[in-house]
């Protein structure tokens, strides 16, 4: 079966840095994104990754290992605002999403 | 601005009743999706379509339909066939559909609760 793996919940301090690791096995893969969601919100595009790599943008970068089918999305200068739910998601060899559980992130001052 | 509307953002229904949420948009996406978010899950497929008059069953249809009539309008029916219908629904758009990097847009969502 096709599956993703993200941490329920983590803590971090404002200012700081936390990193959020998806693992994943599909059938295949197109492509794997990062989304941001506030609690009752919609969730947000945040970043894609198709190439091994890091993929930089402001304070948010995204990092794919193709050959370990893991991800992790680093967040730097940790705000309050970043408090919210991270969901990983996969493109798979016929174009279908898969999606994680999302990962909490709460954020202390 | 351009985005993706649904309706109503909260919705209690009892047993046995049909509702229908409403989703637009006006961002000229031909491809259109319904999920449905449960805590401690991942978002869940209900249909999408990639085109007016067409559309096609995700992971989880039983229970539900759809309708694809306009472009910029893709309404889920929750039937009373749905076993466990309380969820969070979320809607979403993309440019086309069959390529890795298509980018969702989503709308504010519909909490259905049923009494």
């Amino acid at each position: 079966g096709q599956n993703i793996d993200q941490p329920t919940e983590m803590t971090a301090t404002e200012g700081a840095i936390v990193q959020i690791n998806c693992t994943y096995q599909t059938s295949g893969f197109n492509g794997l994104f990062w989304y941001q969601q506030h609690a009752g919100e919609a969730p947000t595009f945040l970043s894609y990754n198709v190439l091994d790599g890091l993929e930089e943008k402001g304070r948010f970068s995204s990092f794919l290992s193709r050959s370990k089918g893991y991800s992790y999305l680093l967040l730097k200068e940790l705000q309050m605002k970043d408090s919210a739910s991270y969901l990983c998601a996969v493109t798979d060899s016929n174009y279908q999403l898969i999606w994680g559980a999302g990962t909490k992130l709460i954020i202390k001052p | 601005d351009g985005g993706i509307t649904q309706s109503p953002k909260y919705l209690f229904r009892k047993e046995g009743q049909n509702v229908t949420l409403s989703c637009e948009q006006n961002l000229n996406h031909d491809a259109m999706y319904w999920y449905r978010q449960d805590p401690g899950q991942g978002l869940r497929l209900i249909y999408y379509s990639q085109i007016v008059n067409d559309f096609q069953k995700g992971d989880i249809a039983e229970g539900y339909s759809v309708s694809r009539e306009k472009k910029e309008s893709f309404p889920l029916t929750v039937t009373s066939a749905q076993k466990n219908p309380t969820a969070f629904y979320l809607c979403a758009s993309s440019i086309g559909a069959g390529s890795g990097a298509n980018v969702l847009t989503f709308g504010a969502g519909s909490r259905l609760t049923v009494l």
